[in-house]
């Protein structure tokens, strides 16, 4: 069963403070990873999409790479705007219908 | 980025009503379209799949003449809550995705509050 582990739940932050989420996800095999970012009472924003191990994205403070295990989301001197719940998905090659997997998401609060 | 929208953003009936949630990809054509609920603090929990002219594909434990899904154009999905219940209040989310593309694309969501 595919599975995805988010971790950790929940992560505070002082502005400034560099730290990195973690994504563990076991998929019989791996059409890509993606990575989300949701506001309290928003739908998910995309961040990045990855498709294999060694792969690297960047996109303003915030940086995902990709292992054959685990994805990172490393989150560079955050600021109060980066506070939010970031949500990590597999996409696996014999997905029924495209459908993703969903891990529980990473609360993540920077205070000023 | 993909541009979904969603209408209404908020709604609040009353219980044994049916209530309308519109989904719509504005800059691309969205093949398949996804529908989930979220609990709150909780991760999205798939309901159902559609493609386009087709019938939507339900998650085991979905009713499916509970949740009417609607896919009836490469632009536009709808979902209707029939008979709606207090237990049937959450936030509602769509998600499109086009043909040449794995990424999934969401909408602001709808809040159905059911009295």
């Amino acid at each position: 069963e595919d599975q995805v582990t988010q971790s950790p739940e929940a992560l505070r932050l002082q502005e400034g403070e560099s730290s990195s989420l973690n994504c563990s996800y076991t998929v019989s095999g791996l059409r890509g990873l993606f990575w989300y970012r949701q506001d309290p009472g928003k739908g998910p924003e995309f961040l990045f999409t990855l498709y294999s191990a060694g792969e690297e994205k960047e996109k303003e403070r915030l940086k995902a790479t990709l292992t054959k295990k685990e994805s990172f989301l490393h989150i560079t001197a955050p600021k109060p705007e980066d506070s939010a719940t970031y949500l990590c998905a597999v996409h696996p090659i014999k997905a029924a219908g495209n459908k993703l997997t969903f891990g529980g998401g990473t609360r993540v609060l920077v205070k000023p | 980025g993909a541009v979904v929208s969603q209408h209404p953003s908020w709604v609040i009936c009353k219980s044994g009503t049916s209530v309308k949630i519109e989904c719509r990809s504005l800059d691309f054509q969205a093949t398949t379209m996804f529908w989930y609920r979220q609990f709150p603090k909780q991760s999205l929990m798939l309901m159902a799949t559609s493609n386009e002219g087709s019938k939507a594909t339900y998650e085991q434990g979905v009713e499916k003449d509970k949740f009417l899904i609607n896919h009836a154009s490469l632009t536009l999905s709808t979902l209707t809550v029939t008979s709606a219940h207090p237990e049937d209040s959450s936030f509602y989310i769509c998600s499109g995705r086009g043909q040449l593309t794995d990424t999934q694309y969401f909408g602001p969501g709808t809040r159905l509050t059911v009295l």
